[in-house]
């Protein structure tokens, strides 16, 4: 059980246009998700926290108006990188956390997404 | 902001036990600490997690000194598999999980 899934796992896109990643828990309900970003031969990076039906709390230094995150529902987060550009590339993971009673802060994570703009 | 040090890198013989270390020294009382490794290109993996106690499961142990400002993930018996880059996590608030720059663990033949 706790199966994340990402969509797609990997995107080429232009410069300027918009690109948009899926991430769903498939077997749990999500009441907490959260996005992160990891370069090559680096760590993940936190990038913003979102919960089902409220507005994403993003970490310092993240652009909200670029990287616009839906959590429209208990099984589904979005993640839409508006007008991207070359230094967008990189490896996108989200993870969701169940809030369930055991190891409730236990977070699955997603396969991510590699995202290569050019 | 890991709150974690980790060493970038160990090698451990293939069948021998991978120990790897994690200083955690201002982790406040209530915090946990949570294993979890990364396979190249892939997302993290969930390994173990502790607060005070050692504890134990199907794929590792974890060990943490009574001050709680270290711990050791025990690896029982390493395969090829196993070579990943492990990360020792300080839970904060709000759930929350920042990463440090973990251990590149190989396991060799």
């Amino acid at each position: 059980g706790a199966v994340v899934s990402q969509h797609p796992s990997w995107v080429i896109c232009k410069s300027g246009t918009s690109v948009k990643i899926e991430c769903r828990s498939l077997d749990f309900q999500a009441t907490t998700m959260f996005w992160y970003r990891q370069f090559p031969k680096q760590s993940l990076m936190l990038m913003a926290t979102s919960n089902e039906g409220s507005k994403a709390t993003y970490e310092q230094g993240v652009e909200k108006d670029k990287f616009l995150i839906n959590h429209a529902s208990l099984t589904l987060s979005t993640l839409t990188v508006t007008s991207a550009h070359p230094e967008d590339s990189s490896f996108y993971i989200c993870s969701a956390n169940s809030g369930g009673a055991d190891r409730d802060n236990e977070q699955f994570f997603g396969p991510g997404t590699r995202l290569t703009v050019l | 902001d890991a709150k974690t040090t980790q060493p970038p890198s160990m090698d451990c013989a293939e069948g021998r036990a991978a120990n790897l270390p994690c200083n955690h020294s201002t982790i406040s009382g209530n915090e946990y600490v949570y294993w979890y490794r990364q396979i190249h290109s892939q997302g993290p993996q969930y390994i173990i997690h502790g607060l005070k106690n050692n504890e134990t499961n199907e794929m590792a142990s974890l060990i943490i000194t009574e001050d709680r400002k270290s711990s050791t993930l025990i690896l029982p018996h390493a395969t090829l598999r196993d070579t990943a880059v492990y990360y020792c996590i300080v839970l904060r608030n709000f759930n929350k999980f920042y990463f440090g720059s973990g251990t590149k663990l190989n396991v060799k033949p």
